[in-house]
């Protein structure tokens, strides 16, 4: 069974320093997004992507976040630099279309700033 | 109010119960709407799509009330295994952009 690919699976740094994680989506899935979830929240979105075009990314916080998906297939979330805030589970997901919107995730990336 | 809300629970509930969590929208425009259920530090899994005229699969099955928008999930027989997180999905208005609940935690217990 196909899956959504992501790396690191652990991240620790300190604040300040930047940091950068990887998500292989699924072959053949148009749209890939980017969550963030805190510990008994839901996951937030941050980013949307169908092929490399941004769906939306509202929610992104753009001074120090941001996201790529040059070739319409993997993509990094990059966080520079890292506040303590930031520490929590970053969650990749992945769907056919946008209007196949059944999405698969990832096992995430559970990040600590210290 | 929130864009989709749901009760966080916990939920406790024996063994072969039958248990039903609500999750509310905002947005009446909304047309995509799915439950996924997330096990403690896990990634979430999609459980199942909510058609207008309903899905069940097994012991599940979920509604969806547009006119008082909130879609519905319902467990029969609840099993241990079934303890978890269950967290709704709807898709904003004229898009297809997502908003996860923040989830309902159910916990079934011998």
């Amino acid at each position: 069974e196909a899956e959504v690919a992501q790396s690191p699976r652990y991240k620790i740094t300190e604040k300040s320093q930047a940091v950068a994680f990887w998500c292989d989506p699924i072959s053949g899935h148009a749209t890939l997004y980017w969550y963030r979830q805190i510990l008994g929240q839901g996951p937030e979105l941050l980013v949307q992507f169908q092929d490399e075009s941004v769906v939306d990314d509202s929610q992104l916080p753009k001074d120090r976040f941001s996201a790529e998906r040059l070739k319409g297939v993997d993509s990094t979330l990059k966080i520079q630099p890292a506040e303590l805030g930031d520490s929590a589970m970053y969650l990749c997901a992945s769907s056919r279309a946008v209007q196949r919107d059944e999405q698969y995730f990832g096992p995430g990336t559970r990040l600590t700033v210290t | 109010r929130k864009e989709v809300e749901q009760d966080p629970g916990p939920f406790n509930v024996p063994e072969g119960a039958t248990v039903a969590f609500n999750c509310t929208y905002s947005n009446s425009a909304s047309q995509s709407f799915f439950w996924y259920r997330q096990d403690c530090r896990k990634e979430p899994k999609l459980l199942m799509s909510v058609y207008s005229s309903g899905n069940e699969d097994g012991r599940f099955t979920a509604q969806l009330n547009r006119a008082s928008q909130y879609i519905s999930l319902l467990i029969r027989d609840s099993k241990l295994s079934d303890s978890a997180t269950y967290l709704c999905v709807v898709n904003k208005g004229g898009s297809y952009i997502p908003t996860f609940g923040r989830g309902t935690s159910l916990i079934v217990h011998p």
